[in-house]
């Protein structure tokens, strides 16, 4: 069955230090792949998204995903963490064989720390 | 730019009451969903429609109806509603290919008292 999985429910960082996110996914064949983010008070944005090819997909403000088959995983990073990154972040499968249906993990939440 | 607006933005009622959240998409979008957000839930899927006239199941529609009136707009029912119920609820909608992606309102802080 189709899931995703976000080991961290909270992840805190010191502005300027790097950052990953985890996400493991469980899907037979190669799945759309996002992530988005939530800000306090608001509803969800999307960073990136992962269809196929370079496994590396690059999105807003500087985030990165890498996208890995043989792990089943698509990890969010960014080199150098700002305070207002600060958010909850979802990674989010769609199930390209089941009427597109979207999958949402529970969400990491982070926290930058000035 | 794509839009999905909700209403009302917070909205208290007691057990046993009746309440119905808007959505509303400028999107020109097919698909519409609504969703829960509870903490440690992350978001779970209620009910969602490929059109007017249309409404589909989702994952957690027990004690919720909705109808889909227009391409653009889209109600959530809560005709008996529960503490249960209390929650935080966004309605979005989405592309069609190649995209694909979704587009969220800003959400429906609910509480029942």
């Amino acid at each position: 069955a189709q899931s995703v999985t976000q080991p961290d429910a909270r992840v805190t960082v010191s502005e300027g230090a790097s950052l990953q996110l985890r996400c493991k996914y469980s899907y037979s064949g190669t799945p759309y792949l996002f992530w988005y983010v939530q800000y306090p008070r608001q509803g969800l944005q999307l960073l990136l998204k992962y269809y196929s090819g370079d496994p590396v997909v690059q999105g807003v403000n500087g985030f990165e995903a890498e996208f890995s088959k043989s792990n089943s995983s698509f990890h969010l990073r960014k080199a150098s963490v700002h305070w207002s990154d600060s958010a909850v972040y979802f990674c989010v499968l769609r199930d390209r064989n089941s009427n597109n249906r979207i999958f949402f993990g529970d969400g990491t939440q982070l926290v930058v720390k000035p | 730019e794509a839009a999905v607006t909700q209403s009302p933005r917070n909205k208290v009622t007691v057990t046993g009451g009746n309440v119905t959240l808007s959505c509303r998409q400028t999107n020109s979008h097919n698909y519409m969903y609504w969703y829960r957000q509870d903490t440690g839930h992350g978001l779970r899927l209620i009910h969602y429609s490929y059109g007017a006239g249309n409404l589909q199941i989702g994952d957690v529609p027990d004690g919720y109806k909705a109808t889909r009136t227009t391409q653009e707009d889209f109600f959530l029912l809560l005709e008996l509603a529960s503490p249960s119920q209390t929650s935080l609820y966004f309605c979005a909608s989405r592309a069609d290919s190649p995209s694909y992606e979704q587009y969220f309102g800003p959400g429906t802080r609910l509480t029942v008292l």
